[in-house]
């Protein structure tokens, strides 16, 4: 079946470290994968994503490579900003078994200044 | 409109009743998605809608969960009898296809509390 894990958090940094939010998949075929951002109060958003093998999806200086001989989908920031406190989840929708997304259980960000 | 809308933002319930939960989708998008997001836990999958059938509806959890959706619109999301383990956001989503590979938008949510 079509699952995703991300790493537990929550995640600390001060600002300007550098951020890696681990994620790995499974599933049949070529899923395409993604990245959702939730702040404070919000919906979810979708920050990037990644229809196929070593695609790049990249915005607001948040980049995630999908890795297939690793199945997965790390999420990676040189520098954060206190901006970037939320919660990150990643998910992958997989065309060959249905048209619903499947999500991590997600990462709390916190970015203290 | 020009996002998903969702209402109400915060509902709270007493154990035992009924509750209906809102979903104005973007206009045009024909695919409409429910989701719950309890806390801790990842989001997970409702119903989906197409049009106004629904094609998979096999994350409702039980029999108290219903949904429908009319006009090719406005969906609502019904929970019967509601428990205290109904607690958790419900989220909506709506995309342009059946197979979203350009991603869903989201609602802001409905968090329901049942007391």
């Amino acid at each position: 079946g079509n699952s995703v894990t991300q790493m537990e958090g929550p995640v600390t940094l001060s600002e300007e470290a550098f951020l890696t939010i681990n994620c790995t998949y499974t599933a049949t075929g070529y899923p395409s994968l993604f990245w959702y951002v939730q702040y404070p109060g919000e919906g979810l958003q979708l920050l990037l994503k990644a229809t196929k093998a070593d695609d790049k999806g990249s915005n607001k200086g948040f980049e995630a490579t999908y890795r297939k001989e690793t199945t997965s989908f790390h999420l990676e920031k040189g520098s954060v900003q206190v901006s970037d406190s939320a919660v990150y989840f990643c998910a992958l929708i997989n065309a060959n078994t249905g048209n619903q997304f499947y999500f991590g259980t997600g990462t709390s960000l916190t970015v203290i200044p | 409109g020009a996002g998903v809308s969702q209402s109400p933002s915060n509902k709270v319930t007493e154990k035992g009743k009924d509750v209906e939960l809102r979903c104005d989708p973007i206009s045009g998008h024909t695919a409409l998605y429910w989701y719950r997001q309890s806390l801790g836990q990842g989001l997970e999958f409702l119903i989906y809608f197409q049009g106004n059938s629904a094609p998979d509806k096999s994350g409702l959890p039980s029999d108290r969960f219903s949904a429908e959706r009319t006009g090719g619109s406005v969906s609502t999301l019904t929970i019967q009898r509601t428990q205290q383990e109904d607690s958790a956001v419900y989220l909506c989503a709506s995309s342009l296809a059946s197979h979203p590979t350009n991603g869903y938008t989201f609602g802001s949510g409905t968090r329901l509390t049942v007391v």
